[in-house]
């Protein structure tokens, strides 16, 4: 069982907007920034967003990150057939490891 | 180009080890965190191990805690994960990620390696 809370799927039809909740504890959301990385199948996963709300280089502005106390949200816009895949969220933990969500597998209809 | 290559995957029996290393290239390796995450079949990422950018921090899972060890060689700019006393659910893609942040706070892993594979079995 995952420390960060994901919902297992979301899915939504082109074009449309899609959020994905991360829920974690003041241990770790609470008081750290958080990442998300897109896991395309059969790949290493890629860096989506960083420090709770930034997109690095190449990265469209069609994905946002936002974080409120200890939930954080992804959100993709204009979804894309090529968005289909599996996206998780991380962060630092206080009690000294790195932790992940387990992850949502996005479809898009 | 920023390049993290993984080697030393394999199949091993339960009770054995392997050593897996990631050669990285393309950025100053010595200034960087660098992390072991592993997938098993599947399933979702799981963090194993962390090494901070000159090595005297380092932090593992409860899982592997005695029985891995994560180190680096920033002259060689490569990172290792040394494993014993495997299991079968150890199995799994392991990949290194390069760490990047002002303070643990802030990390993130901005380079992820292709994965290696290691499989425990009789």
């Amino acid at each position: 069982q995952s420390v960060l809370t994901q919902p297992p799927s979301v899915s939504a039809a082109p074009g449309q907007k899609v959020t994905i909740s991360c829920s974690g504890t003041s241990s770790n959301i609470g008081n750290n920034y958080v990442s998300w990385y897109q896991q395309l199948p059969g790949i290493a996963p890629k860096l989506l967003i960083y420090e709770n709300d930034k997109r690095p280089s190449g990265i469209p502005d069609r994905f946002s990150g936002s974080k409120s106390g200890t939930s954080a949200t992804l959100g993709i816009t204009g979804l894309q057939t090529g968005d289909e895949a599996d996206y998780y969220c991380g962060t630092w933990d206080g009690r000294l490891i790195v932790v992940f969500g387990g992850g949502t597998k996005l479809t898009v209809l | 180009e920023v390049q993290l290559l993984e080697s030393g995957g394999g199949l091993v029996q339960p009770g054995g080890s392997l050593r897996l290393s990631c050669a990285a290239s393309g950025f100053m390796f010595g200034y960087s965190a660098m992390m072991w995450v592993r997938q098993a079949p599947g399933r979702g990422l799981e963090w194993v191990s962390i090494i901070s950018d000159t090595g005297d921090k380092k932090y593992y899972t409860d899982s592997v805690k005695g029985r891995f060890t994560i180190s680096r060689d920033n002259s060689e700019n490569t990172l290792y994960l040394h494993m014993n006393t495997l299991r079968a659910e150890d199995t799994a893609v392991y990949y290194c990620a390069k760490g990047r942040g002002a303070t643990w706070s802030h990390l993130h892993f901005d380079y992820w390696g292709q994965g290696a594979l290691v499989t425990v079995s009789s």
